[in-house]
């Protein structure tokens, strides 16, 4: 099993729809977590993070976090072309674990 | 700030050279991180520094790879010799603390390293 897993997608989202993307995570004794943004061709970069059981917004963007079910969830609203990218969970114990990203394609 | 500065951008070198990739991580950062990112494997991390100390080297693949941070401002990944399976593209990072909460990795542009 890995330590962070998502569905590699695509994930196909008509534009102004919301994008609902997973990521479960294997350690228990994981503290943060946090969701980044790959564009195609370029470097990850934060856009979410969450430590605390709920839900977390931050303009179109909201995080989920059930530590119990090991499990993160990232929620786009209003989805926009510019969004199509893949999204990185990340899990941070003792050093930061991504998983392998769901690439997410807004279609106008 | 420039930000984390990686180079070269695109290297393509043939089996069994070595090959070498720096980085500048962002002044004042204390952590410095090399990921190696693959279709297949993700975002992998190989080695991180701590005030230019190797902390947890257990993701470098084997003994061709070696890394070194001789200044706060400067870290090297070399890979000697390399092999086709090698071929990635290579992140630096670097973050002002140790990942928490609330500090974020701040990624380099990336190596592409493509080995014939």
């Amino acid at each position: 099993q890995k330590e962070v897993e998502q569905n590699s997608g695509p994930l196909s989202v008509p534009e102004g729809a919301i994008a609902s993307l997973n990521c479960t995570y294997s350690d228990r004794g994981s503290q943060s977590f946090f969701w980044y943004r790959q564009y195609s061709g370029k470097s990850p970069e934060l856009i979410m993070f969450i430590y605390s059981n709920g839900d977390k917004e931050d303009g179109r963007f909201t995080a989920q976090l059930n530590k119990a079910s090991q499990y993160v969830s990232l929620l786009i609203r209003d989805s926009q072309p510019s969004d199509s990218a893949t999204y990185l969970c990340a899990v941070n114990r003792r050093q930061l674990t991504f998983g392998g990203g769901t690439r997410v394609l807004v279609k106008p | 700030d420039a930000g984390v500065i990686q180079s070269p951008r695109h290297e393509v070198t043939e089996m069994g050279q070595e090959v070498t990739l720096r980085c500048k991580p962002i002044s004042g950062h204390d952590y410095l991180f090399w990921y190696r990112q693959t279709m297949m494997r993700g975002l992998e991390l190989l080695i991180y520094f701590n005030n230019n100390v190797p902390i947890d080297d257990s993701g470098m693949p084997e003994d061709r790879f070696s890394a070194k941070m001789p200044n706060a401002s400067f870290s090297t990944l070399k890979i000697q010799p390399s092999e086709p399976r090698d071929s990635a593209v290579y992140f630096c990072a670097s973050s002002p603390a140790r990942i928490s909460t609330n500090e974020k990795l701040f990624f380099g542009s990336g190596t592409q390293l493509s080995v014939l």
